[in-house]
């Protein structure tokens, strides 16, 4: 039973830049949420994906977007990347359905860096 | 709002001795769920245990127990006998009680607790 996978592992962009990132949910998960997690903090919430929709959403700017697909993989975009997007950008994934809905289980996450 | 504090940034310990992580949330809401989460130097953080609001039994697995008083509005984990391989930064974290039929909505989460464990 695969876990949440997350690709790339580790990322060096430039300031301007575009960035795209890239989740898998487990086996049996139907939603993605997304979290940024700076150095000493613990993760924000950015929003959360579910049946190709963005449910919920955080206190982060528009230059961060998402998208679900069909297979409910999801990306995670951040246009104009600034120093302060150097973080880990975990992905986490959960059920709609029943007893197993009650919890988000994370990728290994993707390390940004912004130089 | 919903708010999560662990007061303690850093806590070590030699092997073999117990530890208490505290958590302290703040919610209005009278149906939620907490959390705690460990993340080794991985970076993955790996779920340990959930609790919802009407259930206040405490909970044992192993070396690790936890404590739910909601009169307190804490939520305290101790590792007993612990380990160098519980080395890692624990999170706690809160969340809202779904809709029916709806998907888990978004975690709040403390600062962590860096754990230290020395042979």
């Amino acid at each position: 039973d695969a876990g949440v996978t997350q690709s790339p592992t580790h990322l060096i962009k430039t300031r301007g830049q575009q960035v795209t990132l890239r989740c898998s949910p487990k086996s049996g998960h139907d939603t993605v949420s997304w979290y940024q997690q700076a150095l000493g903090q613990g993760p924000q919430f950015i929003f959360q994906y579910y049946e190709e929709e963005e449910r919920q959403r955080g206190n982060f700017p528009d230059r961060f977007s998402g998208h679900q697909f069909p297979n409910y993989s999801s990306e995670l975009n951040v246009n104009a990347l600034l120093l302060g997007d150097s973080a880990l950008y975990l992905c986490a994934s959960s059920s709609s359905m029943g007893y197993r809905s009650e919890t988000q289980y994370f990728g290994p996450g993707t390390r940004l860096l912004v130089l | 709002a919903q708010k999560v504090t662990q007061a303690q940034t850093e806590i070590s310990v030699v092997e073999k001795e117990d530890v208490t992580l505290d958590c302290v949330y703040e919610t209005r809401d009278t149906t939620y769920y907490l959390f705690w989460y460990k993340q080794p130097p991985s970076g993955e953080l790996v779920f340990l245990i959930r609790r919802n609001s009407f259930d206040e039994q405490n909970e044992i697995s192993g070396r690790y127990s936890w404590n739910f008083q909601k009169s307190t509005s804490s939520f305290n984990f101790t590792i007993t006998a612990s380990q160098v391989v519980d080395s890692a930064v624990y999170f706690c974290a809160l969340s809202e009680a779904k809709g029916r039929g709806s998907t888990l909505g978004r975690l709040y989460f403390g600062r962590g607790t860096q754990l230290t464990v020395w042979p």
